[in-house]
């Protein structure tokens, strides 16, 4: 099975700051890598797919980079929407969550 | 307008079983593989089932594996996730996903609200 590890578990920022999370698999998943952002109570929203491809109507200050088995995503400037629970998933075989990074308000 | 309406949750006691409904609308149904994803509280997304566009093909999580099926009906664009011999280990909110693509190898672009289901006697 292919573990995914995020890291930071929690990070602490402020509006304005650039952000930036990274995710690596245990083996290479080429660039099979999709980003998701989740706010309390609600479903997971696809940010990114294919490592660094944004999906239609993603703001542009978030970006994601990689392969193989590193990856990151970036948001270039903060905004007070963007405070949530990020998580990394592979799509190279089966699919597999990263544990989630939590971005809270420094 | 592209959604995806999960039922069928609630509480039931362990060994039981359960199924779960999520009825699509606004995308051509029958050409989309379809994912079921559970978050047990306070936890993070743990990807449990798939089913291909046709029906013919699925993939479980071995954490479901035998005890868990999915399927689908296209005519009434609704996916179903029957689940068997539920332990408290199966508590979460269930969530259904679409496939970016109509084959496996892409993220979920379209997902349901969740429908929460609680084991307990």
């Amino acid at each position: 099975d292919i573990q995914m590890t995020q890291s930071p578990s929690t990070l602490s920022a402020s509006v304005g700051d650039r952000v930036t999370i990274t995710c690596r698999a245990s083996q290479s998943i080429s660039s099979r890598l999709a980003w998701y952002q989740q706010k309390p109570g609600e479903a997971p929203k696809l940010l990114i797919f294919k490592a660094s491809t944004l999906e239609s109507g993603v703001p542009s200050r978030f970006s994601g980079s990689g392969s193989g088995t590193e990856f990151t995503l970036t948001i270039s400037s903060l905004q007070p929407d963007d405070f949530a629970i990020y998580y990394c998933q592979q799509y190279n075989t089966y699919w597999t969550f990263g544990q989630g990074t939590k971005v809270e308000i420094k | 307008q592209v959604q995806m309406v999960e039922s069928g949750g609630g509480v039931v006691q362990p060994g039981k079983s359960l199924r779960l409904s999520c009825a699509a609308s606004g995308f051509t149904f029958s050409t989309y593989a379809l994912h079921w994803v559970r978050q047990a509280p306070g936890k993070g997304l743990e990807w449990v089932a798939v089913i291909s566009y046709d029906g013919d093909k699925t993939y479980y999580a071995d954490s479901v594996r035998g005890r868990f099926t999915t399927s689908r009906d296209n005519s009434k664009n609704t996916l179903f996730l029957h689940v068997t011999t539920v332990t408290t280990e199966d508590s979460a909110v269930y969530y259904c996903a679409k496939s970016q693509s109509g084959g496996y190898l892409s993220g979920m672009d379209v997902w349901g609200h969740g429908t929460s289901v609680t084991v307990s006697s």
